[in-house]
């Protein structure tokens, strides 16, 4: 079993509209949780942290369930330039490690 | 935030040889790693260098296939060796400024990435 697993995707959705994403991890000594954000042919770049009580950033909403290690990502009134890979990304801290999800595929249509 | 550049950017290069491709950070980081993401896959940690001593490897990774120097607080490089196709990918280093040495997570910031074919 992946330390991390994602949805499969790809996602192919209309602008505006509204997508989620989840994501499970296996390892419950995690410490810290990020959804990382991967455009085509470009390193990953921070998109939001991901913390229990959920945070929202503009249009971009995180949620963390610990006890079910479920972590997710939503997305209102998508842009087309929300088009991009998105990775769910975990760190266990003492090793200063991060272990990537697979990544899902977002493509948003006009 | 960091800027991380890494050269080359892109190789072709036959089997069996190696390639060594450099990270430079335009400041001082505590923390540098490499990362090999392959084609149509997310990426995976090959090790973390580590200034002043031999690198820490994840598993399936080690040394004589990937060795890895880090002289100072601003550069590492990582080899590939004896390369075969299964070797194609894209290689990223990142790093972490542990600034005021909290444990506290501080974000990674990645290199562009250096896209790697062997033939």
């Amino acid at each position: 079993r992946k330390e991390v697993e994602q949805d499969p995707g790809p996602f192919n959705v209309p602008e505006g509209a509204t997508v989620a994403f989840n994501c499970t991890y296996s390892n419950s000594a995690s410490q810290s949780f990020f959804w990382y954000r991967q455009d085509c042919r470009k390193e990953p770049k921070l998109l939001m942290s991901v913390y229990s009580s959920g945070n929202e950033d503009g249009r971009f909403t995180a949620q963390l369930n610990r006890a079910s290690q479920y972590i997710s990502l939503l997305i209102r009134d998508s842009k087309l330039s929300d088009s991009a890979t998105y990775l769910c990304v975990v760190w266990k801290g003492s090793a200063r490690q991060l272990t990537f999800g697979s990544g899902t595929q977002l493509t948003v249509l006009p | 935030s960091a800027v991380i550049s890494q050269k080359p950017s892109r190789d072709i290069c036959q089997r069996g040889t190696s390639l060594t491709i450099q990270c430079q950070v335009d400041s001082q980081v505590t923390m540098m790693f490499w990362y090999r993401q392959q084609p149509g896959q997310s990426l995976t940690l090959i090790a973390t260098a580590n200034q002043g001593s031999e690198a820490t490897y994840e598993s399936g990774f080690v040394i004589d296939k990937f060795p890895i120097s880090r002289p100072n607080l601003t550069f590492s490089t990582l080899t590939v060796s004896n390369m075969s196709p299964e070797d194609s990918s894209i290689y990223l280093c990142s790093v972490e400024d542990l600034g005021n040495g909290g444990e506290a997570y501080n974000e990674q910031f990645f290199g562009p990435g250096t896209r790697l074919t062997v033939l």
